[in-house]
């Protein structure tokens, strides 16, 4: 049972660039999240979906651009990399939004350096 | 949105003894409360849950109460290890989750 996976691990990439970290379940979950960790911060929620092709934003937005065409893949992109988006990310699946079902489950993170 | 604060964000304990964290949350729609534990490296694990319309549950060490009106809700850790040692996140969710700051919690031998 794979669970969720994200890719990739590590990544370094300079400013301005484009970046896509991946996010993909194996759980048929419809509730997926993209999460970013900084000291200090916790644990903050950039967007979240309640479905395919179903987005809303989170927290802290902006920079930042999710696509869910299919129930399994949940992409993070940035469209141009900065370094204040230097952080660990973090992707999550749940079953539903309801009173049950709705444990949230993480992937192991993906960290991301922007120089 | 949501809102969730957690205290304190680093505590010190002595191996055997209780630990206690705290959180509290602004939106009464928030019907789900997990706690999660961070290992260096890792994604959260979660360690315990509990639902609006429960007041508190056990899971061998480990308790969590949830007080609605107060909108509170609090971890308690009891005959404390190292192993415990770890940073601990408390959320609560009523369609996405949002996390409490973190709490680092280490249990001296």
């Amino acid at each position: 049972d794979a669970g969720i996976t994200q890719s990739p691990r590590y990544k370094i990439t300079e400013t301005g660039r484009q970046v896509t970290l991946m996010c993909h379940q194996t759980w048929s979950h419809s509730y997926m999240f993209w999460y970013r960790q900084d000291l200090g911060h916790g644990l903050r929620l950039i967007y979240y979906s309640a479905a395919a092709d179903i987005t809303d934003k989170g927290e802290v937005p902006d920079g930042y651009v999710v696509s869910r065409s299919k129930t399994e893949n949940f992409p993070l992109t940035l469209e141009s990399a900065t370094r204040s988006q230097t952080s660990v990310y973090f992707c999550a699946s749940s079953e539903s939004g309801g009173l049950s079902g709705n444990t949230i489950y993480f992937g192991e993170g993906s960290w991301l350096t922007v120089v | 949105g949501e809102n969730v604060e957690q205290h304190p964000s680093t505590l010190s304990v002595q191996e055997g003894d209780s630990a206690v964290i705290k959180c509290t949350y602004s939106d009464s729609a928030s019907n789900y409360f997990p706690w999660y534990k961070q290992e260096l490296g890792k994604g959260p694990q979660l360690i315990i849950d509990i639902r609006s319309n429960v007041g508190e549950k056990k899971d061998q060490r480990i308790a969590v109460t949830l007080n609605k009106t107060a909108k509170h809700f609090s971890l308690h850790i009891t005959e404390t290890q190292p192993e415990d040692s770890a940073v601990y996140f408390c959320a609560a969710r009523w369609q996405d989750m949002r996390f409490g700051a973190g709490t680092r919690l280490t249990v001296k031998p």
